[in-house]
């Protein structure tokens, strides 16, 4: 099946501080790869959809000049937390596309747990 | 009304029970629908895909209804490692997935 990798799985930084966390589709080409984030007891939130070679398109409230994505390759996109604060400690999962048929399903990574001091 | 409601539980059920849970959503032009499992503290795994009237996959079935606006997934002889979360996903177009908040599922011996 589609596998999907994160790196870090969990991080602590200092408050002003940059993260980059990275996302990579092991065994297939994503043109697409998805960065949400999910709050304890919440539903996962999409942040951005980040599109290979092109810039990323930020959810609504999301500010991309603090969540600074990169998408370029097939395989990797990266999502940097620029000066963390703590209230950006959450759980940050990407997720790739893959087509299966005529629709596309979407498997995510692992997740990075990220906490800031 | 919220895009993807769901009853956050928890279900609390013994081994063996059948369980059901209902998921409604608001976009009536949505196209794809699947539920997703995710443990504490993991990321979601594609448990099912619905793509049509329903489907089963050994002992999880899944339903949907387009005219009313709800997906099911039912799940038969419960397992102990059946314990987690159940979300309910919908996509209305190529990329965008819209998640429910979950159903948490408690299976007790």
């Amino acid at each position: 099946g589609a596998v999907v990798s994160q790196h870090p799985s969990w991080v602590i930084c200092k408050s002003g501080t940059s993260v980059k966390i990275e996302c990579r589709s092991l065994d297939f080409q994503a043109t697409t790869m998805f960065w949400y984030r999910q709050f304890p007891k919440q539903s996962l939130m999409l942040m951005a959809t980040s599109n290979e070679g092109s810039k990323a398109t930020y959810e609504q409230g999301v500010e991309k000049d603090k969540f600074l994505i990169n998408h370029a390759s097939l395989t990797l996109s990266t999502l940097t937390v620029t000066s963390a604060h703590p209230e950006d400690s959450s759980f940050y999962i990407c997720s790739a596309s893959a087509s299966s048929g005529s629709h596309y399903e979407q498997y995510f990574g692992p997740g990075t747990r990220l906490t800031v001091t | 009304r919220k895009e993807v409601e769901q009853d956050p539980g928890p279900f609390n059920v013994p081994e063996g029970a059948t369980v059901a849970f209902n998921c409604t959503y608001s976009n009536s032009a949505s196209q794809s629908f699947f539920w997703y499992r995710q443990d504490c503290r993991k990321e979601p795994k594609l448990l099912m895909s619905v793509y049509s009237s329903g489907n089963e996959d050994g002992r999880f079935t899944a339903q949907l209804n387009r005219a009313s606006q709800y997906i099911s997934l039912l799940i038969r002889d419960s397992k102990l490692s059946d314990s987690a979360t159940y979300l309910c996903v919908v996509n209305g177009g190529y990329s965008t997935l819209t998640f429910g908040k979950g159903t948490m599922l408690l299976v007790s011996p």
